[in-house]
């Protein structure tokens, strides 16, 4: 069963602006991490933030975790053409044996 | 980073006929597998979880008999879609984990994908 839910689906920005997207998630959690998806490849790994971390900063990335509410954002600043992907959290829960589940994902798209 | 390889990337085949779709972690061994299918614009599905020298774990839903995993070494999985109908027509990925880290976590790397079309 599909353990989060991303918004928006879809989010289109110009190039220059910050972009953000959300993921709520419905169990309890060892981990939640944030992929990258270009149209048709496999996954690329962004950044994992563990459930005793509020925020994480990697490069142009910031990503929060809320507990309490069960959903975390990814912040991407300064957006750039190259940041066209769709981007999925995944969610590492209690007792799920390290198995990750994903989200549905948000497809973004920059403009020049 | 670890690599994980995927072949074939892509595959056609015949309705009825069967597809074999192989995992490899080329610098690391993989005690854990996983397959996921993903739909078009869709999110990722995890199908079936395998360890090395043991019977795979499927996902609720997802047909055993038709989606045949095998991991025959720490370093290879394979994935037989048998009988294949153009329902199956998907996107599939495949993810290998490495050791637990000081942190308790895994590492997972994924594959490039294999986009299977049955006509």
């Amino acid at each position: 069963s599909q353990q989060g839910e991303e918004d928006p689906q879809a989010l289109s920005i110009q190039e220059g602006e910050n972009a953000t997207m959300n993921c709520s998630y419905k169990t309890s959690i060892n981990n939640l991490q944030w992929y990258r998806q270009n149209s048709g490849r496999g996954l690329v790994h962004l950044i994992l933030i563990r459930s005793n971390e509020r925020e994480k900063h990697s490069g142009r990335l910031r990503v929060t975790l809320d507990t309490s509410k069960k959903s975390s954002s990814l912040l991407i600043t300064a957006s750039r053409a190259a940041d066209t992907a769709s981007y999925f959290c995944a969610t590492d829960r209690t007792g799920g044996g390290n198995k990750l589940t994903f989200g549905t994902g948000t497809q973004l798209k920059v403009e020049l | 980073g670890a690599v994980v390889s995927q072949h074939p990337s892509w595959v056609i085949c015949k309705s009825g006929t069967s597809v074999k779709i192989e995992c490899r972690s080329l610098d690391f061994q993989a005690t854990t597998m996983f397959w996921y299918r993903q739909f078009p614009k869709q999110s990722l599905m995890l199908m079936a979880t395998s360890n090395e020298g043991s019977k795979a774990t499927y996902e609720q839903g997802v047909e055993k008999d038709k989606f045949l995993i095998n991991h025959a070494s720490l370093t290879l999985s394979t994935l037989t879609v048998t009988s294949a109908h153009p329902e199956d027509s998907s996107f599939y990925i495949c993810s290998a984990r490495a050791g637990q880290l000081a942190s308790g976590r895994y590492e997972q790397y994924f594959g490039p994908g294999t986009r299977l079309t049955v006509t």
